[in-house]
């Protein structure tokens, strides 16, 4: 069964420190993994896109890994902002075509930035 | 419009009522999604369109469920008999063009639905 476990399932941190978000995936076969940054009250944004040959990719503060063969990745953010106070969401393509439910949605870290 | 725009932002109803929800694409975007997001879960395909083509229903979860599209443009989702479980934020998304992958989804920001 294709599947998308995120954890932690929440975190707090302190402004200015760095955290790390886990994505642990079971989808076959594999297209590509997003994550998405989802403030409370608004819809999802994209952070960031990685396909199976890439290992890394950043978007400022935000560097996501992928490592296919463990089917795993993280979203490392550094320096962290009251502003990153937000659901961070794990989505996995699966590559076969079909209907839209291909995309399969983790169900997200809760991060909490504190003063 | 400059984003996808959804209607109302929080809805309040009695079990047993129906609810409408709308959903007003990017201009010129051909593909519309809806999802839907329960307290706790990770986002639940409903139902997507793509231009004048049949749309793809697979996610709806029961025949309480259906949408349509007007003119390739505006959608509404429409929910009849609610049931407290139907209690969730319905999320539409639009895209250029059919895509899978999700590579230029732009998300609404949803309307909160609340069955009492």
């Amino acid at each position: 069964k294709n599947q998308v476990e995120q954890s932690p399932q929440s975190l707090i941190i302190l402004e200015g420190k760095n955290c790390t978000l886990q994505c642990n995936y079971t989808v076959s076969p594999f297209s590509n993994l997003r994550w998405y940054k989802q403030d409370t009250g608004r819809g999802p944004v994209s952070l960031t896109i990685m396909t199976f040959s890439e290992n890394t990719k950043s978007n400022g503060r935000y560097t996501a890994t992928l490592d296919a063969d463990t089917k795993q990745s993280s979203l490392h953010i550094t320096a962290s902002q009251l502003s990153d106070s937000a659901s961070y969401i794990c989505v996995v393509s699966a590559g076969y075509g079909g209907s839209q439910g291909n995309l399969i949605f983790g169900k997200g870290t809760k991060l909490s930035v504190k003063p | 419009g400059a984003g996808v725009s959804q209607s109302p932002s929080n809805k309040v109803t009695e079990k047993g009522k129906d609810v409408e929800l709308r959903c007003d694409p990017i201009s010129g975007h051909t593909a519309l999604y809806w999802y839907r997001q329960s307290l706790g879960q990770g986002l639940e395909f409903l139902i997507y369109f793509q231009g004048n083509s049949a749309p793809d229903k697979s996610g709806l979860p029961s025949d309480r469920f259906s949408a349509e599209r007007t003119g390739g443009s505006v959608s509404t989702l429409t929910i009849q008999r609610t049931q407290q479980e139907d209690s969730a934020v319905y999320l539409c998304a639009s895209s250029l063009a059919l895509d899978r992958a999700g590579h230029g989804y732009t998300f609404g920001s949803g309307t909160r639905l609340t069955v009492v």
